[in-house]
């Protein structure tokens, strides 16, 4: 079967650095995508890999190994306002996004 | 302007009734999809429509229908609610290719939260 995990919960410090692992095993890839949801708000997407590396944006950065199945969500300095779920996705070889069950981050001052 | 807009944002009814949900895109996407996201926090793809065509359709049970009058609507009939589909129901929408090439960014509507009492 396809499998998406991630830890369920973390918590980090206010200006601090949070990583977020996601492992995968799913038939075939597509890319992976890393999407930001506050509670009861639609998910927002944060970022796609589909090639190994790390991709930077700002304070967000996501790596990709797909060899070993694996990606991370880093989040620097963190804010207040980070505080919500992390949900990765990964796009299969019929283009079917599979979801993760999320991590959500807290955030404490 | 919204990208993504759905209507209603809550729903309270009883079981047994049919009720349905609204989706409007306005980012000329050509590919719409409605996700269930249950107390688990899992999405689980119910539909996709491709201009007008339904190109995924999970096992969802047959009292769920989508309905797509134009690239821009795709909107969610439920018939007979059952306590079950209680949930809350997101909208999607993407620019896709017909031949499912669903690299781009999924962009959602704020959600359905459906109570079934």
């Amino acid at each position: 079967g396809q499998n998406i995990d991630q830890p369920t919960e973390m918590t980090a410090t206010e200006g601090a650095i949070v990583q977020i692992n996601c492992t995968y095993q799913t038939s075939g890839f597509n890319g992976l995508f890393w999407y930001q949801q506050h509670a009861g708000e639609a998910p927002t997407f944060l970022s796609y890999n589909v090639l190994d590396g790390l991709e930077e944006k700002g304070r967000f950065s996501s790596f990709l190994s797909r060899s070993k199945g694996y990606s991370y969500l880093l989040l620097k300095e963190l804010q207040m306002k980070d505080s919500a779920s992390y949900l990765c996705a990964v796009l299969d070889s019929n283009y079917q996004l599979i979801w993760g069950a999320g991590t959500k981050l807290i955030i404490k001052p | 302007d919204t990208a993504v807009s759905q209507t209603p944002k809550y729903l309270v009814t009883q079981m047994g009734n049919d009720k349905s949900i609204k989706c409007e895109q306005n980012l000329g996407h050509d590919t719409m999809y409605w996700y269930k996201q249950d107390s688990k926090k899992f999405l689980k793809i119910m539909f996709s429509y491709n201009n007008k065509e339904l190109i995924i359709n999970e096992t969802v049970p047959n009292r769920f229908s989508p309905k797509s009058p134009d690239k821009a609507h795709l909107n969610l009939h439920i018939n007979s609610l059952e306590l079950g589909d209680s949930a809350v129901y997101f909208c999607a929408s993407s620019q896709a290719s017909r031949e499912g090439l669903l690299t781009d960014t999924q962009y959602f509507g704020p959600g359905t939260r459906l109570t079934v009492l």
